[in-house]
């Protein structure tokens, strides 16, 4: 079967760092992604994997090894706009038409 | 990145009515649509995959019957709700791939805004 699995919810300071796990069993793996998303939205892109290691854009990084079924998304200097939902998703399939498998999200919420 | 638009925003219908939700991708081809459902404090379930003139292709557990998926051009697909009840009141996602215009990321799902569905 497929199966995505990441906390459900993380509290964390303006400021400071916060990783997001995310371990993954599927079949037909072709990349991981990371969406954020606000309440009432949308999901919007932060990052994609499909080789191992690290990718890091701006005050985002995400991480990948394939080997482990294991994703980290990093979140540095938190702002109080960075409280929202953040979607691990595993695509199944080819690049253009294979289809995304979300795990259940984690909610973050940033204090002052 | 590309745009996707989704219409209405949002809509309240009566038990039994159909809804048609129209999902358009504005500044490219979209080869692929997909369709989501979301509930409240959970995370996008895909309910079905459409290409271009082709029928969809269901997720297992989705009536197919009730849930009616049209994508007759590269630029739109329409999800309709048939014989609504409370029950399918969700947050309804689309999202499209393509490699023309301005979605240049053939592995990124360009996401609509999202159309919430209130069934009374």
């Amino acid at each position: 079967g497929q199966n995505i699995d990441q906390p459900t919810e993380m509290t964390a300071t303006e400021g400071a760092i916060v990783q997001i796990n995310c371990t993954y069993q599927t079949s037909g793996f072709n990349g991981l992604f990371w969406y954020q998303q606000h309440a009432g939205e949308a999901p919007t892109f932060l990052s994609y994997n499909v080789l191992d290691g690290l990718e890091e854009k701006g005050r985002f990084s995400s991480f990948l090894s394939r080997s482990k079924g294991y994703s980290y998304l990093l979140l540095k200097e938190l702002q109080m706009k960075d409280s929202a939902s953040y979607l691990c998703a595993v695509k199944q399939g080819s690049s253009n038409t294979g289809k995304l498998i979300f795990g259940q999200g984690t909610t973050l919420q940033v204090k002052p | 990145g590309a745009v996707v638009s989704q219409h209405p925003s949002w809509v309240i219908c009566k038990s039994g009515t159909s809804v048609k939700i129209e999902c358009r991708s504005l500044d490219f081809q979209a080869t692929t649509m997909f369709w989501y459902r979301q509930f409240p404090k959970q995370s996008l379930m895909l309910m079905a995959t459409s290409n271009e003139g082709s029928k969809a292709t269901y997720e297992q557990g989705v009536e197919k019957d009730k849930f009616l998926i049209n994508h007759a051009s590269l630029t739109l697909s329409t999800l309709t709700v048939t014989s609504a009840h409370p029950e399918d009141s969700s947050f309804y996602i689309c999202s499209g791939t393509g490699t023309s215009g301005r979605a240049n990321l053939p592995y990124e799902q360009y996401f609509g805004p999202g159309t919430r569905l209130t069934v009374t």
